[in-house]
């Protein structure tokens, strides 16, 4: 079956870096996305990985090794604001989504 | 401005009265979805359309039903809802569905909150 696999929930304090991990295995890869979702709000897009390696805007960064199937999204300088759940997405060989469950970050002064 | 509209944003209701959910994009996109979302369960996809007059089954279609008679709309239908049902429900859409680039990125609805007693 395809799985994604993200922690549940993550805390962390103001000011410092988190990284939010996502591993899969599906059937093929076409892609793979990370959405940050405000706890009762529409899911917003953050970024997207289809090539190894990193990819970086501004406080966040979005790394994919396809080897491994893995990823992770790391937030720098947090902001208070960044507390909210990161949903990991993974389009598989149909080009359909493959949703991991989401991580609720809990950012703490 | 460009985004993705659902009505209602809540709504209330008991088992067998049926009800629509509307769902309209003024972004010319292709392909349009819907998803329900429970607490630990994530994202899960209901119905989705790659253009107009062709949708597919998603990974929980069962007591759902939807149609695609214009790209703008995608209206998401319970024939008759069940308590099973209750659930945030979001509309989704995006330029396509496939190929390396962003025209996949999805635009997401601001949810339908709906309850059924």
């Amino acid at each position: 079956g395809q799985n994604i696999d993200q922690p549940t929930e993550m805390t962390a304090t103001e000011g410092a870096i988190v990284q939010i991990n996502c591993t899969y295995q599906t059937s093929g890869f076409n892609g793979l996305f990370w959405y940050q979702q405000h706890a009762g709000e529409a899911p917003t897009f953050l970024s997207y990985n289809v090539l190894d390696g990193l990819e970086e805007k501004g406080r966040f960064s979005s790394f994919l090794s396809r080897s491994k199937g893995y990823s992770y999204l790391l937030l720098k300088e947090l902001q208070m604001k960044d507390s909210a759940s990161y949903l990991c997405a993974v389009m598989d060989s149909n080009y359909q989504l493959i949703w991991g469950a989401g991580t609720k970050l809990i950012i703490k002064p | 401005e460009a985004q993705v509209t659902q009505n209602p944003r809540y709504l209330i209701t008991v088992t067998g009265k049926k009800l629509t959910v509307t769902c309209s994009q003024n972004m010319n996109h292709e392909y349009m979805s819907w998803y329900r979302q429970d607490p630990g369960l994530g994202l899960r996809q209901i119905y989705y359309s790659m253009n107009v007059e062709v949708t597919d089954k998603g990974d929980v279609p069962e007591g759902y039903k939807v149609s695609r008679k214009e790209k703008r709309n995608f209206p998401l239908i319970l024939e008759s809802p069940s308590p099973n049902q209750t659930s945030l429900y979001f509309c989704a859409s995006s330029f396509t569905s496939g190929g390396f680039s962003g025209a996949n990125v999805l635009t997401f609805g601001a949810g339908s909150r709906l309850t059924v007693l």
